[in-house]
C-alpha cells in the first residue's frame, strides 16, 4: 500500500539543484525512507536512505524532517543523467514485509 | 562494483510456453527478490527467497510462477505457461540482509 506522496513531476535546469519532495505522514518509529531512481526501462537503482537523521552520499543528500513525516531528496547539481523517475518508498528493516513497494514517483526532467 | 546481472535481455516466447529468467545475485548477498513492471506501470513485487525458500510472495506469484536457486550463484523465475498478460520487464534484485535491494537490469519477456 502507498505510504508516500510525491508530485507527479518536476523539472530542473541543468547545472541547478534538484530538490524532490515526499510525505510520508503515516511514517512509524521503525520505518526508513528509501530513495530509488529509475531511468527509462532499466532496473530500479538504490540512491539513498534514512531513518531520522540527514545522510549525505556520492550521489545525492537526504534531509528528513524532525517529525520523520516528511524528507527531500536533494541532487546538488543536476546533470541530464538525472532525468529519470524517483522513487521515495517506507519500509521497515528489522520485521515486516521485505518488498519494496514502487509507487508512481516523480518524474524529474533536467533541461539543458 | 559488484552488480546484479539478469539474461537474456530480451525473450520472446509463445503463449503457453514456459520460460525461465536468469539472475546472479551480487555474490555476498542473502536474500533474493523478483519484481517486475508491466509496460507503464508501477514497479510490482513478485517474490523474495532466503535461506532456500519462499519468505513472501505477491498474489501475482501464483501456481504459475516458481523460484529456484540450483546452485551457488544462479536465482531463477520460471513461468510455467506464459499468458499474455505476463508481458513486462522483470528485474532480479539482492540485499545482504533486510536492507538495502540492489537491482539488475531486467529481461524484457514478451509473450505472443
Amino acid at each position: 500500500d502507498a505510504k508516500t506522496t510525491q508530485p507527479p513531476s518536476m523539472d530542473c535546469a541543468e547545472g541547478r539543484a534538484a530538490n524532490l519532495p515526499c510525505n510520508h505522514s503515516t511514517i512509524s518509529g521503525n520505518e526508513y525512507v528509501y530513495w530509488y531512481r529509475q531511468i527509462h526501462s532499466q532496473g530500479p537503482q538504490y540512491i539513498i536512505h534514512g531513518l531520522k537523521n540527514n545522510e549525505t552520499n556520492e550521489m545525492a543528500s537526504l534531509i528528513i524532517t524532525e517529525d520523520r513525516k516528511s524528507s527531500t531528496l536533494i541532487l546538488p547539481h543536476a546533470t541530464l543523467r538525472d532525468t529519470a523517475v524517483y522513487y521515495c518508498i517506507v519500509r521497515p528493516l528489522e520485521t515486516g514485509a521485505n518488498n519494496l513497494f514502487f509507487g508512481t514517483g516523480t518524474r524529474l526532467t533536467v533541461i539543458p | 562494483e559488484p552488480e546484479v546481472t539478469q539474461t537474456p535481455s530480451h525473450q520472446v516466447t509463445q503463449m503457453g510456453q514456459e520460460v525461465i529468467l536468469r539472475c546472479v545475485p551480487i555474490s555476498n548477498h542473502l536474500y533474493f527478490y523478483w519484481y517486475r513492471q508491466i509496460l507503464g506501470q508501477k514497479v510490482e513485487f513478485l517474490v523474495s527467497f532466503y535461506n532456500n525458500e519462499i519468505s513472501e510472495k505477491s498474489e501475482i506469484f501464483d501456481d504459475q510462477f516458481s523460484v529456484e536457486r540450483p546452485d551457488g550463484s544462479n536465482f531463477t523465475l520460471k513461468i510455467r505457461s506464459t499468458k499474455l498478460e505476463d508481458s513486462a520487464m522483470y528485474f532480479c534484485a539482492s540485499s545482504r540482509d533486510r536492507g538495502t535491494q540492489y537491482f539488475g537490469p531486467g529481461t524484457r519477456l514478451l509473450v505472443l
